[in-house]
């Protein structure tokens, strides 16, 4: 219950192009997913986070979406650039018990060609 | 403000051996994580420190592995003996006040560690 399923595995986009990354849950108990977006070598940084009592959040080109009675949220990210290559990885948390204690899921590679 | 400081970067070692990774947290973070990144995978978490104490260890194999955060600041990460399976990333994380949206985790770049 605790699994956060993440597709696709990889991703390939030429630039302008629009990149959309899936995610499901199964635990309800969730109430904070955010994406973390990781460079080779380099720890995973905050991109966007959304609570279950919105729709959708649009950061710049980031937008996610949600779907709480499909139990799913999705990144999308528009006009995607070369700079966008990256491993991105969506996460789940309870925030209130568990101290931002995040499941990640299992990532994604994006490479988005110039 | 001064990221999550980790070291070593890397480290290879054979199996059996023992390790130890070290992390400074951002300044003034009450929480601090350790996460496993195996090659290919998301990362893991293996413990959570609050202050000084341990809020949630249970991912953590204690037969091998061990971690303290003495004064509530530094944070040491220890494997003894060291297997095969042992080969992945630790990530240190550090956050200011869990359980609020604009706290995010912060992470440190990771220890590399190659076990042969």
């Amino acid at each position: 219950q605790q699994q956060v399923k993440q597709s696709p595995q990889s991703l390939i986009v030429q630039k302008g192009g629009i990149s959309i990354i899936n995610c499901a849950y199964e635990n309800t108990a969730f109430d904070y997913f955010p994406w973390y977006q990781q460079f080779p070598g380099k720890g995973p940084a905050l991109l966007i986070a959304i609570r279950p009592d919105v729709s959708e959040k649009k950061e710049g080109r980031f937008t996610i979406s949600f779907n709480k009675s499909a139990k799913q949220f999705s990144l999308h990210i528009m006009d995607s650039q070369p700079g966008d290559s990256a491993t991105y990885f969506c996460a789940a948390s309870m925030q209130e018990t568990s101290g931002s204690r995040l499941t990640f899921g299992e990532g994604t590679q994006l490479t988005v060609n110039p | 403000e001064a990221g999550v400081a980790q070291s070593p970067r890397y480290k290879i070692i054979e199996k059996r051996q023992s390790v130890a990774f070290w992390c400074n947290p951002i300044s003034g973070h009450a929480t601090l994580y350790w996460y496993q990144q195996i090659l290919g995978q998301g990362p893991k978490l293996l413990i959570q420190f609050q202050n000084n104490g341990v809020v949630d260890d249970s991912q953590l194999p204690k037969d091998r592995f061990s971690a303290e955060r003495l004064k509530g600041v530094d944070s040491t990460l220890k494997i003894q003996p060291a297997k095969l399976e042992d080969s992945a990333v630790y990530l240190c994380a550090s956050s200011s006040r869990p359980g609020q949206e604009n706290s995010p985790l912060h992470f440190g770049n990771g220890t590399r560690l190659t076990v042969t």
